[in-house]
């Protein structure tokens, strides 16, 4: 079974530019999530969806950031415009569903720098 | 905002030896869980705790939960230099569907 697939794997870019990530969850795997991590810091949640519906995006800062997952599969993160401080891995997992925290698979992250 | 933190935040001991990391955290929760993540890759989930447990093992891992104290350990036995890696707690607070990661143990086995 496939996992958890992300793309590009490192990406960059200068300053305000705009970006995009694209992840692939698990085959039914109901609940996708964004994180952000910064070195040496565990990943921090942006963003989740339950099927098509982004149940917490509380930490997601809406002025430059937003995510769309367009039929409950393929979700896409977008930056724009990017700006310095946006340089880290962005994590994509995902789970069953179903709520109760369950096992979250992740895929090998983007990295992003920017210039 | 992250809920664990993670002691040590660096470990460094010899292939064979055991390794033992702690995590702290704040709120109630529903389970905590245990992911590694190798340098450069994504996370792996390794253990799952259930608030209810105390102690689990899978292979050469030992978790513990002391909900009173709310700290949980993770023991790696016998320890292989493929085991270097960063281990990071994540709990699951109650009443919220999300889990909240700590800083992570950076872990060195040397051969």
């Amino acid at each position: 079974e496939a996992g958890v697939v992300q793309s590009p794997r490192y990406k960059i870019i200068e300053k305000k530019q705009p970006v995009a990530f694209w992840c692939n969850p698990i085959s039914g795997h109901n609940t996708l999530y964004w994180y952000l991590q910064n070195l040496g810091q565990g990943p921090e949640l942006l963003i989740r969806y339950e099927n098509e519906e982004a149940v917490d995006d509380s930490q997601l800062p809406k002025d430059r950031f937003s995510a769309e997952r367009l039929k409950g599969v393929d979700s896409t993160l977008k930056i724009q415009p990017a700006e310095l401080g946006d340089s880290a891995v962005y994590l994509c997992a995902s789970s069953l569903g179903g709520g109760k925290s369950d096992t979250q698979y992740f895929g090998p992250g983007t990295r992003l720098t920017v210039l | 905002s992250q809920q664990g933190e993670e002691d040590p935040q660096a470990l460094s001991i010899q292939e064979g030896e055991n390794a033992t990391m702690n995590c702290s955290y704040k709120t109630s929760i529903n389970n905590l869980q245990w992911y590694r993540q190798n340098s450069g890759r994504g996370l792996v989930h390794l253990i799952l705790i259930r608030s209810n447990e105390r102690e689990k093992h899978s292979g050469r891992l030992r978790v513990t939960l002391d909900t009173s104290k709310k700290s949980s350990s993770l023991l790696i036995t016998a320890s292989r230099a493929a085991d270097t890696a960063s281990y990071f707690c994540a709990t699951a607070p109650s009443g919220a569907q999300k889990l909240v990661f700590g800083q992570g143990t950076r872990l060195t086995i040397n051969p």
